[in-house]
């Protein structure tokens, strides 16, 4: 596609649920970042891959949260047992290699009620 | 660890002001500074970068220099328009090894009226 896609682009969720949340990355992108932005915040990295592999999970808060992109394509982030902190935007972003510019999509707002 | 901090908004101001939001950052070693913008209901989009001391980005008649003596990466344009509406991050990046990872700073909301 022409830029970042990112679908669902609203999802509200019951505290305990889980849910996924997925992106597709500008076709030939190497590279996948997530980051989360809490309302008046900016955005927070969470994890990175390169081709298949996490290559830089330091930013996920905790083992509830997970991504896989197991075709080196598309990503989904996993979120388990979903709490009401875990309510913000959820960005997804590609790039051609590590170190070129990342592009971003919209954005998908998760709201936890 | 990294951090970035920029002046906080909303800004206002007419069309045709100067505008300048500050930035600071703190980090290890030589990093690259960027600074992104959102326009409403779009995603991040890069505004311009600068790679090591002294450059200066610029890019649609917004421009900063990175200041390394003084760890600052201040946005600026001379004239701005009702376009220019939007959010504005800065955001730093250690292009080696650690991939593309950005730390952002909170945004700085703009507003240009008529």
């Amino acid at each position: 596609g022409a830029g970042v896609s990112q679908t669902p682009s609203n999802k509200v969720t019951e505290k305990g649920k889980y849910v996924e949340l997925r992106c597709d990355p500008i076709s030939g992108h190497t590279a996948l970042y997530w980051y989360r932005q809490s309302l008046g915040q900016g955005p927070e990295f969470l994890i990175y891959f390169q081709g298949t592999g996490a290559a830089d999970d330091s930013g996920l808060p905790n083992d509830r949260f997970f991504a896989v992109r197991p075709e080196g394509s598309v990503s989904t982030l996993k979120i388990q047992r979903t709490e009401r902190g875990d309510s913000a935007v959820y960005l997804c972003a590609s790039s051609l290699h590590e170190n070129t510019e990342a592009f971003f999509g919209q954005g998908t707002r998760l709201t936890v009620v | 660890g990294d951090s970035v901090t920029q002046m906080e908004g909303p800004v206002t101001l007419s069309e045709e002001a100067f505008l300048t939001i500050n930035c600071t950052y703190t980090a290890t070693g030589y990093p690259s500074l960027f600074w992104y913008v959102q326009y409403p209901g779009e995603g991040l989009q890069l505004l311009l970068k600068a790679t090591k001391a002294d450059d200066k980005g610029s890019n649609k008649g917004f421009e900063a220099t990175y200041r390394k003596e003084t760890t600052s990466f201040h946005l600026e344009k001379g004239s701005v328009q009702v376009s220019d509406s939007a959010v504005y991050f800065c955001a730093l990046s250690h292009l080696t090894g650690g991939g593309n990872k950005l730390t952002f700073g909170t945004g700085t909301q703009l507003k240009v009226e008529l």
